[in-house]
This record gives structure tokens, C-alpha cells and sequence, in this order.
């Protein structure tokens, strides 16, 4: 079975640019998650969405921003890029919203780098 | 705040050198703790689910623990194939299922 795919694998902008982030979920999963791993550190909650509605939302700036589509993929977009926006893009997907379905599985990751 | 500590950061062992990694955690109210894999440039790889205290799962060489307090993940005679950066997180029942992870244990396991 194909687990979570990401596109691109990697990408280069400059500072002020804009990026689109792509997510496909395992097949079945209706929840699809963003998260930010900077260099050294773990990922941080970036957002959630379920049946296409956002349930979450973590400390980012409004630069940030997803949606998901009718077959369940997402896409993460941000606005004029920084240096500090550097970081390994993960996406995530679980099955449900009930309890013993909730594990998110990731995907490869999308490596951004900005100059 | 929901929050996650990992101890040690970096952790070097001789392969059949078992030990455990710490994961200290404070959450409003524990939906699940996770353990996941991560090698250099990948995404992390999923190993255990715990819900509640109490609770223990293994699988090979490793197995994870859980109390009100901290997980603990036992590594058993392990191989240079371990060698990765294991991440704890954990997950609240109120909001949404966002996982709260720490900074991970950095593990080198020499031959």
C-alpha cells in the first residue's frame, strides 16, 4: 500500500517568494496534518484538517496556510518567504477521529530551503 | 502548556550495549503518547501507540513504557541498524490532534 506522498522532494526559494507544498494521505484517511521541523529540533504543529474543515491551527504567522480537497489531499502555502522558513515540511495523515485511530503516519517530507 | 522533554539528546552505545531513552511529559490530559523513528532526511516512522499508565509494547529489540509522568523506550542488545533520532509526542484529548513532540535522542549504536 502507498503511504503518504509528498511533493516536491525538494526546493529552493528566495526570501519574499511564495511555495506550495503538496500532501497526498495513506488512502482511506480523511485527517491530514502539517508540521515544521527545523534542523536539530522536532516537528511543530503547523495545522489539521479533517473532512476538509481546519481543527487546528499551531503558533503560526498568517503567512501560513492550507486546505484540503475533496479526495482528501492538502496543500501548505506560504507567503513571502523568510530565511527562518528553512525547514523540512512533514505531512501526516491518520484514518478517524475516534480513539485507536488517531496515530498520524508521515510522509518523506518536502526539504525547503530559502536564500 | 502541553510540553515534552527527551533525555539524553545524544546517546552513543556498542551494538549489544542496551539502555532506555527518557520522554518526560506534562499534558492536560493524555489522549496518547507515540514513538517514532527518524533517520537523517526522512519522515518519522511510526513505532508505538500507549494510551494509559501502566501500558507496555514491544516489537524486536524495542519496547516502550508509560507512566503518569514519563515513557521510556528500552532498547535490547541493539544493532548499528538502530542507530536513528527517536522522537516522543504526545497528544491531548481536548482540541485538535496535534502532537506536541520533543527535540528527540540522537542514538549511534558502533559496531
Amino acid at each position: 500500500d502507498a503511504g503518504v506522498t509528498q511533493s516536491p522532494t525538494h526546493l529552493i526559494k528566495t526570501r519574499g517568494q511564495h511555495v506550495t507544498l503538496r500532501c497526498s494521505p495513506i488512502s482511506g484517511h480523511k485527517s491530514v496534518s502539517w508540521y515544521q521541523q527545523v534542523l536539530g529540533q522536532g516537528p511543530q504543529f503547523i495545522f489539521q484538517y479533517y473532512e476538509k474543515e481546519e481543527r487546528g491551527r499551531g503558533n503560526f504567522p498568517d503567512r501560513f496556510s492550507a486546505r484540503q480537497f475533496p479526495n482528501y489531499s492538502s496543500e501548505l502555502n506560504v507567503n513571502a518567504l523568510l530565511l527562518g522558513d528553512s525547514a523540512l515540511y512533514l505531512c501526516a495523515s491518520s484514518s478517524f477521529w475516534d480513539r485507536g485511530q488517531e496515530t498520524q503516519y508521515f510522509g518523506p517530507g518536502t526539504r525547503l530551503l530559502v536564500l | 502548556e502541553d510540553q515534552v522533554t527527551q533525555s539524553p539528546e545524544a546517546l552513543r552505545l556498542q551494538e549489544g550495549e542496551s539502555s532506555s531513552l527518557n520522554c518526560s511529559y506534562t499534558v492536560s490530559g493524555l489522549r496518547g503518547l507515540f514513538w517514532y523513528r527518524q533517520d537523517p532526511g526522512k519522515g518519522p516512522e511510526f513505532l508505538f501507540t500507549l494510551y494509559s499508565a501502566g501500558e507496555e509494547k514491544e516489537k524486536e529489540r524495542l519496547k516502550a513504557t508509560l507512566t503518569k509522568k514519563e515513557s521510556f523506550l528500552h532498547i535490547t542488545a541493539p544493532k548499528p541498524e538502530d542507530s536513528a533520532t527517536y522522537l516522543c509526542a504526545v497528544q491531548a484529548i481536548q482540541g485538535a490532534q496535534k502532537l506536541v513532540f520533543g527535540q528527540g535522542t540522537r542514538l549511534t549504536i558502533n559496531p
